[in-house]
Formats: structure tokens, sequence, C-alpha cells
């Protein structure tokens, strides 16, 4: 089936440093989407794609949608304690019935101060 | 605005018993996911419901079945539990179907379900 493989699958990072994640597939979707998970909480959505190529930025973050359709990769910038976390990767192809989201396993993000 | 409540947050059940999970949406929200997240992977979808009915599902057998009714909120219920049926149970909530789906989930915080 469809997978989605995101990288690295953890990161130890000084406060302060930039951060940078991907996720590749060998499908082509049509919507790429960025969650941020918290322990005990659910995922919240931080970036979304929908176009290829197409770059977005929210805050310090900036996301691309991979021009393939194939990939997406997410940057933070001058990372904060705060930014600790696990980053999941989604993608979804939208237009037919389902409307359901794959999800990659995940980047947990430690920051030290 | 009322963010997506989900209940209960956790619960130890036994293997071969039945659970329902329960979940509120977000404030005018009509279409309701369900995904299920192992530890240490990420969310993996259910199905999701759409005017009180199924519109997709993912790779999980019959024993996984769901309600939606016509406030929007909706229910998980899962038959002849499994020991790898323990995992985080999230419902998500979200505008539109199909193609006007956008993708973007609003989640809850889960519901912690143990099978012993």
């Amino acid at each position: 089936g469809q997978q989605l493989n995101q990288s690295p699958q953890s990161m130890f990072i000084q406060e302060g440093e930039d951060v940078s994640m991907n996720c590749t597939s060998s499908s082509i979707f049509n919507t790429w989407l960025w969650y941020k998970q918290d322990p005990g909480e659910g995922p919240v959505l931080l970036i979304a794609l929908y176009k290829a190529g197409e770059l977005t930025s929210n805050g310090r973050l900036t996301a691309q949608f991979g021009i393939t359709r194939k990939d997406s990769f997410l940057n933070i910038s001058a990372s904060i304690p705060s930014d600790v976390g696990i980053y999941f990767c989604a993608a979804q192809n939208y237009g037919g019935s389902q409307g359901n989201l794959i999800f990659g396993k995940g980047t947990k993000l430690s920051v030290k101060p | 605005e009322t963010g997506v409540t989900q209940s209960p947050t956790h619960l130890i059940k036994t293997r071969g018993q039945q659970v329902t999970l329960r979940c509120s949406s977000q404030s005018g929200h009509n279409t309701v996911s369900w995904y299920q997240q192992a530890l240490g992977q990420g969310p993996q979808f259910i199905f999701q419901y759409y005017r009180e009915e199924e519109n997709g599902r993912g790779n999980f057998p019959p024993r996984f079945s769901g309600l939606q009714f016509p406030n929007y909120s909706s229910e998980l219920n899962v038959n002849a539990l499994e020991l790898d049926d323990s995992a985080l149970y999230l419902c998500a909530s979200s505008l539109g179907r199909g193609s006007t789906n956008t993708g973007e989930l609003f989640f809850g915080e889960g519901s912690r379900l143990t099978v012993l």
C-alpha cells in the first residue's frame, strides 16, 4: 500500500539551531501536510500544501511540496524548547470518496536549552 | 468554539471484550474520522463518517465499526478485542468530504485503550 518514509527518526539539537526533516513516497499525492504531536495530545496541523512546488511559511516553520508530488520537507528556524515533540508528515489524494490521510512514522525532536 | 472531545481518556479491557469510544466534533464540523495510533507509529486511518454514513475505510476488519449521529458526534466500536488493538484511538473532525476534504483535521486528545 501507500507509504510515507519520514526522516530522520529522531533529532537532538541545541536551542537556536535550525532543523530540517523530510518525507518521501513512491506514490504521487495531491496534498501534503505537517502535524505536530505533543505527549498526551492529538496531532495539531502546522502547515498544509496543495500545489506541487508550493513553499509555505508559518512563523519559524517553512514547508515545501515537492515538484514531483512524491515528497515534502519541513524546516524550523531558530529552534526553541517548545518545539519539542513529534512531527508527522501526512498526505492524501482528494477527489475520491475517502479523503483519508496517510501518515509517516514521525520525527521526534528534542531541543537542549 | 468547542474543540474535539473524546471519552474515555483511558480504559483497560481484556481480550474478547467489546469497547465503545465516543467523540464530539468541533463546532460546525460535519465530518468525523477515526485513526488508530500504535506506540511509536503514525496515526492509521480507520474510517470516516459524513452525514451519518461511512465515507471511506482503511485496512481494518469489520469488527471495527462506527456511527455518526445527527449532531455530528460519533462512536467507534471494536468487537472481539485482540491484544494488537492496544493503541491510542484518535478522533478528528473536519469540514467537507471527498473532493472538498482538504486534509485539515482537528484531532482530539485520544482514547488510550489497553487490551490485556
